[in-house]
């Protein structure tokens, strides 16, 4: 069965520094892969994906992501965090027309 | 900018009784889900339309959920009898039309079940 490994369930940063939230997935066949955003009792938000072509992902809010065949991995990271990324981030596969979601990472921003 | 609409948001019940929760998707988007997001696990899909048919239905607890989608337009999840694991959060979510597109979430509903 497929599956998706977030590898962090929480992690705590300070405000300005950088952050590397990690993703791995089970899959031998084509997939595309998402990052989304949630927020306190809001559904979720697209951060980016990737789908095709350029392994590197640029998304919303300064993130982005690199897709990785080998390693089967789809990091998500940006340079300098704000108080305002506080929030939980999923990663998410979609294969064979099924979509798998991650446990997801909270991520926690010192001030 | 449009959104997928979900109501209630918030949902206290007793075991034993019966809910329902609505949706209604982005308008022209031909594919919805419903999910179900126990605190602290990543969401995992309910059931999955496509238009006004059921396309994955294979994680819903048959028993006592149904879902419905009859003009291909709103939807209804409904759980009969609830029972205290049901409480999560549902989220519904509804995309254009094929599955490696963008699906564009509500705000979902919580429902607690005493």
């Amino acid at each position: 069965a497929q599956s998706v490994t977030q590898l962090d369930s929480h992690v705590s940063v300070s405000e300005g520094t950088p952050v590397l939230l990690r993703c791995n997935y089970s899959s031998s066949v084509s997939v595309y892969l998402f990052w989304y955003v949630q927020y306190p009792n809001q559904g979720l938000q697209l951060l980016l994906k990737y789908l095709s072509g350029s392994t590197l992902v640029k998304g919303i809010n300064g993130f982005e992501a690199e897709f990785n065949k080998s390693q089967t991995s789809f990091h998500l990271r940006k340079p300098s965090v704000h108080i305002s990324d506080t929030a939980e981030y999923f990663c998410a596969v979609i294969t064979d027309d099924k979509i798998i979601f991650g446990k997801g990472t909270r991520l926690h921003i010192l001030p | 900018e449009a959104e997928v609409a979900q109501s209630p948001r918030y949902k206290i019940t007793e075991k034993s009784q019966a809910v329902a929760f609505w949706c209604d998707p982005i308008s022209g988007h031909a594919t919805l889900y419903w999910y179900r997001q126990i605190l602290g696990q990543g969401p995992e899909l309910l059931v999955q339309f496509q238009d006004e048919s059921v396309v994955d239905d294979s994680q819903l607890p048959k028993d006592r959920f149904s879902a419905e989608r009859l003009k291909g337009v709103d939807s209804t999840l409904k759980i009969q009898p609830a029972e205290l694991g049901d409480s999560a959060m549902y989220l519904c979510a509804s995309s254009p039309f094929q599955a490696q597109e963008t699906q564009y979430f509500g705000p979902g509903t919580r429902l607690l079940v005493l």
